[in-house]
């Protein structure tokens, strides 16, 4: 399965923009950047997902470098209640898999009042 | 119903009694997931249903786990013989079409507890 590196956490405060990172050298051509995130006790959300352009929706938006070997996502005015784990995930069928979600440890962000 | 359905939300069992979970994904939806999220750790795939195919149950972590997905929709995952071990969140979640890159939808869970 092709793997992601993401801090394991950040910190921001209130209002301001957060930008989340997520390394994947090892992207195929067909899959796709999927961010998730977690919230206490809570199951996973989902946030955004893109293929090679840049991606904006009311959430959010993703950044997605040319090479695709990495992306951000970006949070533009962050509040209390976007404290929670995000997840970076590669989904495709690369090697025969199914598109099953494969979630590692996440950045847990934090933001200050 | 909007959203992936997981019923009991909360279910407390003795060691040795068999449970069952229910997921209801969103209609048309037409692949399922199970995932278990064990306390601060991270979520755990176990099976997965995609239409009429032979469902992937390569992350089931023994045979007392099973799961069965009736008419393309409502799931049930078994527990035999609980355990302590087997005490997690355990999440459905399900997506429409996941050649085109949709996004994945999540029940809240249902927390079991083996005493």
């Amino acid at each position: 399965d092709a793997k992601t590196t993401q801090p394991n956490s950040m910190e921001s405060n209130e209002e301001e923009p957060v930008h989340l990172p997520c390394n994947h050298s090892t992207i195929s051509g067909t899959d796709y950047i999927h961010w998730y995130r977690q919230l206490p006790s809570q199951g996973p959300e989902y946030v955004i997902h893109g293929l090679t352009s840049n991606v904006n929706n009311r959430m959010a938006s993703l950044a997605i470098a040319e090479d695709r070997k990495s992306s951000t996502l970006i949070l533009h005015r962050a509040t209390l209640r976007d404290a929670a784990v995000y997840y970076c995930i590669l989904v495709g069928n690369s090697g025969g898999s199914n598109y099953k979600l494969t979630f590692g440890k996440g950045t847990l962000l934090t933001v200050n009042p | 119903g909007a959203g992936v359905s997981q019923s009991p939300s909360n279910k407390v069992t003795e060691k040795g009694k068999d449970v069952e979970l229910r997921c209801d994904p969103i209609s048309g939806h037409t692949a399922l997931y199970w995932y278990r999220q064990s306390l601060g750790q991270g979520l755990e795939f176990l099976i997965y249903f995609q239409g009429n195919s032979a469902p992937d149950k390569s992350g089931l972590p023994s045979d007392r786990f099973s799961a069965e997905r009736t008419g393309g929709s409502v799931s049930t995952l078994t527990i035999q013989r609980t355990q302590q071990e087997d005490s997690a969140v355990y999440l459905c979640a399900s997506t429409w079409m996941e050649s085109s890159g949709y996004g994945y939808t999540f029940g809240s869970g249902t927390r079991l507890t083996v005493v």
